[in-house]
């Protein structure tokens, strides 16, 4: 069974730009929850996706948004990019429940110049 | 709010020494407790999980027993290898509060010959 998938690996953009980061999740899994990761703040839940709504979300600005399709996969969106969103972007999936094991990305690193 | 305490590293061991990395967790609520592995360059990966005291996860010669009374997880290994060289990051899971992880910020683990 194919893993949890992310598109792109590695993005540079530069300040003020906005920038788009794609999750697949794996097949059956229902819930897709996304995590910052960065050397000062460590991991940060950005929020979580479950059946097409929004379940939870972590302390970001509106910057960041996100969504996710009747297939499960989910987007992220940054606007209105700071240098201080660069980092890695994690992704996971699992399908539903608090108890089933969450299974991660490889990440998204994103570079912001 | 809820959070995780893990020890600093960088922690060095000799290879076939013993394990442990502390773990203490502050919850308004009754968690479900993880441990989670980062190998250079990869996304995080489940390596054991507990979802009520007293329980006890184990995976790989891992164990990590679920610790009300002292709100603990702690992480054992008897005899680490080379090929355990990672990140380790404890986490945690509220009950009713969906798929939001919050992580400690990870001890990285380093072995040598």
């Amino acid at each position: 069974k194919a893993g949890v998938t992310q598109t792109p690996r590695y993005l540079i953009k530069t300040r003020g730009q906005q920038v788009t980061l794609s999750c697949s999740p794996i097949s059956g899994h229902r819930s897709v929850s996304w995590y910052q990761q960065t050397p000062g703040q460590g991991l940060q839940f950005l929020f979580e996706y479950f059946s097409e709504t929004q379940r939870n979300k972590g302390n970001f600005p509106g910057r960041f948004s996100g969504r996710q399709f009747s297939n499960s996969r989910s987007e992220m969106n940054v606007s209105t990019l700071e240098l201080g969103d660069s980092a890695l972007y994690l992704c996971a999936s699992n399908l539903a429940a608090i108890t089933d094991t969450q299974y991660f990305g490889p990440g998204t690193r994103l570079t912001v110049l | 709010g809820d959070s995780v305490t893990q020890m600093e590293g960088p922690v060095t061991l000799s290879e076939e020494a013993f394990l442990t990395i502390n773990c203490t967790y502050t919850a308004t609520g009754y968690p479900s407790l993880f441990w989670y592995v980062q190998y250079p360059g990869e996304g995080l990966q489940l390596l054991l999980k507990a979802t009520k005291a007293d329980d006890k996860g184990s995976n790989k010669g891992f164990e990590a027993t679920y610790r009300k009374e002292t709100t603990s997880f702690h992480l054992e290994k008897g005899s680490v290898q080379v090929s355990d060289s990672a990140v380790y990051f404890c986490a945690l899971i509220l009950t009713g509060g969906g798929n939001k992880l919050t992580f400690g910020t990870g001890t990285q683990l380093k072995v040598e010959l």
